[in-house]
């Protein structure tokens, strides 16, 4: 599976927009990027995947460059129930997922 | 319920002592993994079912680790003759089918502790 490098810490302010970035440039035409996020003492929470087109759902954005070498997931409106880590993973096979390090988003008040 | 249940969600056991940990998945996702993840460190695979093909074990440690799915429904994990380095949250996700396309849906995981 492609590495992805995201980066250890960010801060948005409660009620904006946080916006994570995701650098895949090594991606392959037919992996998949996923978004999934873990709060403490919780299993990850799935939040979207998209392969090539921008996706949205009740939870988030993903937009994806048009060379699939990056991608951000946007929280359109962040809570303080949205402080977590946020993982970035890109993936073809059909076996495991391969989490990194992740974003620690902090949402403040 | 609608998410993937994992029990006990805690436990604590000596050092020696065999446990099972159980998942129950989401109905009709064919497609169960376990993992582990150490404290403050990411997730480790440990074993993939699907359907009735023969389970990919690549990820288990040693041979003191063993599960079993019966057909697409509940599978337990045993670790036998526990050792203080399996202490770590093991969780349970399952997708709807095979593929890069379709999500894995965790639950919360069993805390396990080995003293």
């Amino acid at each position: 599976d492609a590495k992805t490098t995201q980066p250890p810490s960010m801060d948005c302010a409660e009620g904006r927009a946080a916006n994570l970035p995701c650098n895949h440039s090594t991606i392959s035409g037919n992996e998949y990027v996923y978004w999934y996020r873990q709060i403490h003492s919780q299993g990850p929470q799935y939040i979207i995947h998209g392969l090539k087109n921008n996706e949205t759902n009740e939870m988030a954005s993903l937009i994806i460059t048009e060379d699939r070498k990056s991608s951000t997931l946007i929280l359109p409106h962040a809570t303080l129930r949205d402080t977590a880590v946020y993982y970035c993973i890109v993936r073809a096979g059909f076996q495991k997922l391969v989490f990194g390090q992740g974003t620690r988003l902090t949402i403040n008040p | 319920g609608a998410g993937v249940s994992q029990s006990p969600s805690n436990k604590v056991t000596e050092k020696g002592k065999d446990v099972e940990l159980r998942c129950d998945p989401i109905s009709g996702h064919t497609a169960l993994y376990w993992y582990r993840q150490r404290l403050g460190q990411g997730l480790e695979f440990l074993i993939y079912f699907q359907g009735n093909s023969a389970p990919d074990k690549s990820g288990l440690p040693s041979d003191r680790f063993s599960a079993e799915r019966t057909g697409e429904s509940v599978s337990t994990l045993t670790i036998q003759r526990t050792q203080q380095e399996d202490s770590a949250v093991y969780l349970c996700a399952s997708s709807l089918v095979q593929g890069a396309g379709q999500p894995q849906h965790f639950g919360d995981g069993t805390r396990l502790s080995i003293l």
